[in-house]
């Protein structure tokens, strides 16, 4: 069955650090997404990304955040300057059209110290 | 945008027993309804969704049901097992805008 594969699993940063997460979303896929999950809390729309380029974005993805889709594989998500508050779960996730399933990574842990 | 309400936050029954989850939304616009299920330690599942276009669709021990009248709708899983325990996330839209989950406790 095919599925979304999310590296690393886990990645502790200094904060102030540059990180990229990557994401290989199913292969005949067109929408990507990235959530996060801070701890004890509810799962947040970051991004969605459709034809190489962001169509939606919420309030939490500000200048400190990016995402790329550079070899037409990767789909990946950059923090440029981490801060504690920015750790949480980070998900990704991929949909064949708009308004059907996502199919969701298992996550990357990220924690800031 | 869109605003997602779920409860309860918590929820336990004996095994058996029927589990009802419910969710409103804000936005009439929204016309895709996922429930997800996250285990501890993975990323969430999709166990069932819902158009705007039916009122109600089943899978074997789970329903969803969608009044867009009310803006409301709901999971309900019946004959629970041990194994249903997870947190449970409802979500509107195709931006994913996602409830604050429910977990679910299923005593044996």
């Amino acid at each position: 069955e095919p599925e979304v594969t999310q590296t690393p699993s886990h990645q502790v940063t200094q904060m102030g650090q540059e990180v990229i997460l990557r994401c290989v979303p199913i292969s005949n896929h067109l929408y990507f997404y990235w959530y996060r999950q801070i701890l004890g809390q509810k799962v947040e729309f970051l991004v969605s990304f459709y034809n190489n380029e962001i169509s939606e974005k919420s309030e939490i993805f500000d200048d400190q955040f990016s995402v790329e889709r550079p070899d037409g594989s990767n789909f990946t998500l950059k923090i440029r300057s981490t801060k504690l508050e920015d750790s949480a779960m980070y998900f990704c996730a991929s949909s064949e059209q708009e308004n059907t399933e996502a199919f969701f990574g298992q996550g990357t842990r990220l924690t800031v110290v | 945008g869109e605003n997602v309400e779920q409860h309860p936050s918590t929820l336990s029954v004996q095994e058996g027993d029927s589990a009802v989850i419910k969710c409103t939304y804000s936005d009439s616009a929204s016309n895709y309804f996922p429930w997800y299920k996250q285990e501890l330690g993975k990323g969430s599942q999709l166990i069932i969704d819902i158009r705007s276009n039916v009122g109600e669709k089943k899978d074997q021990r789970i329903a969803v049901t969608l009044n867009k009248t009310a803006k409301h709708f709901s999971l309900h899983i019946t004959e629970t097992q041990p194994e249903d325990s997870a947190v449970y996330f409802c979500a509107a839209s195709n931006k994913f805008y996602f409830g604050s989950g429910t977990k679910l406790n299923v005593k044996p």
